[in-house]
């Protein structure tokens, strides 16, 4: 069965730190990675996305993201986190041959100046 | 375009009466998706349609629950009779299944059963 698995629920740093939130799913076939970001009071909108080519993906306010099929993991990574990116984190997976898109738990991260 | 529109963006009601929740999706999706956002349980995927038709209403949780898209511009997510313990965030998303394209969100809406 598909399933995401967030292994940090929450996370709390100085400004300035660097961030990784881990990300590990089952699916047996080839996947579609995502994170997404839900600030305070709003809706989930799109971080970074992972369909083929290099593993290691950039998406907005300088996150990346590293795809290792060995691992099954699609790990979140910031080398210095500001205040304002005190939100919640979801990573998701998608199958390649179907879209039923699954979400993991969640990591609340906050982020004190 | 308007992005993912979900309304009502609020709505409270009285155990047993009955909710729907509707969602326009952007323009030219053919996926459309239904997920639940509870502290306890995050975010649930109810039910998701391909060009109109349910594809996995497995995470619907009970017969009270029903789902239905009669056009690719509009679906309905139906509670009946309502419970308290359906209090939460239900999120619409959009996408274009087999074009490698994220799934869009609308704003949510946030439902209180009293």
């Amino acid at each position: 069965a598909q399933s995401v698995s967030q292994h940090n629920h929450h996370v709390i740093l100085s400004e300035a730190a660097s961030l990784e939130l881990g990300c590990n799913y089952s699916y047996g076939g080839t996947v579609n990675l995502f994170w997404y970001v839900q600030y305070p009071g709003q809706h989930l909108q799109l971080l970074l996305k992972y369909f083929s080519g290099d593993p290691l993906v950039k998406g907005i306010k300088g996150f990346e993201a590293e795809f290792i099929k060995s691992k099954f993991s699609f790990n979140l990574r910031k080398p210095s986190v500001q205040w304002s990116d005190t939100a919640e984190y979801f990573c998701a997976v998608a199958g390649r041959n179907t879209d039923k898109l699954i979400f993991g738990t969640g990591t609340r991260l906050q982020v004190f100046p | 375009d308007a992005g993912v529109i979900q309304s009502p963006r609020h709505e409270v009601t009285e155990m047993g009466q009955e909710v729907t929740l509707r969602c326009k999706p952007i323009s030219g999706h053919n996926s459309l998706f239904w997920y639940r956002q509870t502290m306890m349980r995050g975010l649930e995927l109810l039910i998701y349609f391909n060009n109109n038709v349910p594809i996995d209403d497995s995470g619907m949780p009970e017969d009270r629950f029903s789902a239905k898209m009669p056009n690719a511009s509009f679906s309905t997510l139906k509670i009946q009779p309502s419970e308290p313990r359906d209090s939460a965030v239900y999120f619409c998303a959009s996408s274009l299944v087999w074009e490698n394209t994220e799934a869009f969100f609308g704003q949510g809406t946030r439902l209180t059963v009293v």
